[in-house]
């Protein structure tokens, strides 16, 4: 069974450019959720997706937003980059809507805006 | 704001010792508490997923206990081998959010 994947691998961009990151689920996973690694901090809560739908969002502008296909793969994308937009985005899928379900992550996207 | 600690940071430990990290939470509106172990150049990976006061939860050498009263949670693992070394990360959700908050980790080094 195929894991989670997330492309692109790296990704440079420049200030005010905008990114977009993809990530697929593991098959019958219906929630994404993206988290964000900055440099020195821990990881930080996105977003999460479900049956297509924006569920819950972090502490993070509106600059930060996504959306979730058909087929639950998902999209993030980042408008206006700045610089403390550096960081390792993680996305992870789970089956089903529950707080019971363990998380499975992907490889992330390392993403540095220069 | 919800925080989630674990202690300590970080831990170096030689092939053979047992240890055990810390993982403090807001003992309000529990819902679950997950452990992940994070690799370098890996993917985090769940070890556990533990939702009642109580719980305690085994997978070989590793086990993590609960404490939802108090808001604590125990990773034990027993006899540490060098593929063990990792970052041990600890996320709390509160309420039916699905929204985990993670702590900073505790890295492990098991020295051979």
């Amino acid at each position: 069974e195929a894991g989670v994947t997330q492309s692109p691998t790296h990704l440079i961009k420049t200030r005010g450019q905008q990114a977009t990151l993809r990530c697929s689920p593991i098959s019958g996973h219906t929630s994404v959720y993206w988290y964000q690694q900055a440099l020195g901090l821990g990881l930080q809560f996105l977003l999460w997706y479900d049956e297509g739908e924006e569920r819950n969002r972090g502490n993070f502008p509106p600059r930060f937003s996504g959306r979730q296909f058909p087929n639950y793969s998902s999209e993030l994308n980042v408008n206006a980059l700045e610089l403390e937009d550096s960081a390792l985005y993680l996305c992870a899928s789970s089956l089903r809507t529950s707080g019971y379900n363990e998380q499975f992550f992907g490889p992330g996207t390392r993403l540095t805006v220069l | 704001i919800l925080n989630v600690e674990q202690s300590p940071q970080s831990l170096h430990v030689q092939e053979g010792d047992s240890t055990n990290f810390t993982c403090s939470f807001p003992s309000s509106n529990f819902y679950a508490l997950h452990w992940y172990r994070w690799e370098t150049a890996k993917s985090p990976e769940a070890l556990f997923v533990m939702t009642l006061n109580g719980d305690e939860k085994k997978k070989g050498r590793i086990s993590a206990t609960l404490n939802t009263k108090e808001g604590y949670s125990y990773l034990y693992i027993k006899g540490s081998q060098p593929e063990d070394s990792a970052t041990y990360l600890c996320a709390f959700i509160s309420g039916a959010t699905n929204k985990l908050i993670f702590g900073t980790g505790t890295l492990l080094a098991v020295q051979p």
